[in-house]
């Protein structure tokens, strides 16, 4: 099966700052999704995105496939933004990386 | 109205017992699943079920038995619990793109304690 790799493993930031979370495959996926799992434990899909770019107001997502990775980025970040994101994809059956888990400070 | 929802949230038992999670999903979506989540947060795929036909069996012990009375609904049922299957088990569903996963929506999570 592929190998997804998620980073930085650990982010922390400051209310109001912008970040990029970056995962890459170690072959072709043509369904790559982000997720994020709330403190609470819930998990909610963000993005389905196999190529190109989606915005979804201060989230938005890229994902070069002929390249096999995929950035995430944050803008004006919120304390309610902390949790642990995860990308996944794969050819039949989604394959998850070990996720970023992101605190945001006030 | 919830999306997926599983039954129960919170489910503590002892080795050796048989006990079940119970999922359904109001999308109208045709394939569900059932997800790990261990300790490390690492999310592993157990089983996928299309219109209540098995169509991914990972390598999972066969004390586990899901069943999908309906396309709605994938039940999972675990035989003689060992206290390696304390997990976060999570339903999903998403509707087909082709022959691939869809946008994957996840139940709220049942929290599996084997004491």
């Amino acid at each position: 099966g592929i190998q997804v790799e998620q980073s930085p493993p650990d982010l922390i930031l400051q209310e109001g700052a912008n970040s990029t979370l970056r995962c890459n495959f170690s072959d072709s996926v043509n369904n790559l999704q982000w997720f994020h799992q709330n403190p609470w434990g819930q998990l909610i899909n963000l993005f389905y995105i196999p190529s190109g770019t989606k915005q979804n107001g201060r989230l938005s997502a890229t994902t070069v496939a002929t390249e096999r990775y995929s950035l995430l980025y944050i803008s004006s970040s919120q304390t309610t933004d902390s949790g642990v994101y995860f990308c996944a994809g794969s050819a039949r059956q989604l394959t998850f990386g070990s996720g970023t888990q992101l605190t945001v400070l006030p | 109205d919830t999306a997926v929802s599983q039954t129960p949230k919170y489910l503590v038992t002892q080795m050796g017992n048989d006990k079940s999670i119970k999922c359904e999903q109001n999308l109208g979506h045709d394939t569900m699943y059932w997800y790990k989540q261990d300790s490390k947060k690492f999310l592993k795929i157990m089983f996928s079920y299309n219109n209540k036909e098995l169509i991914i069996n990972e390598t999972v012990p066969n004390r586990f038995s899901p069943k999908s009375p309906d396309k709605a609904h994938l039940n999972l049922h675990i035989n003689s619990l060992e206290l390696g299957d304390s997990a976060v088990y999570f339903c999903a569903s998403s509707p087909r793109r082709q022959r691939n996963t869809g946008e994957l929506f996840f139940g709220e999570g049942s929290r599996l304690t084997v004491l």
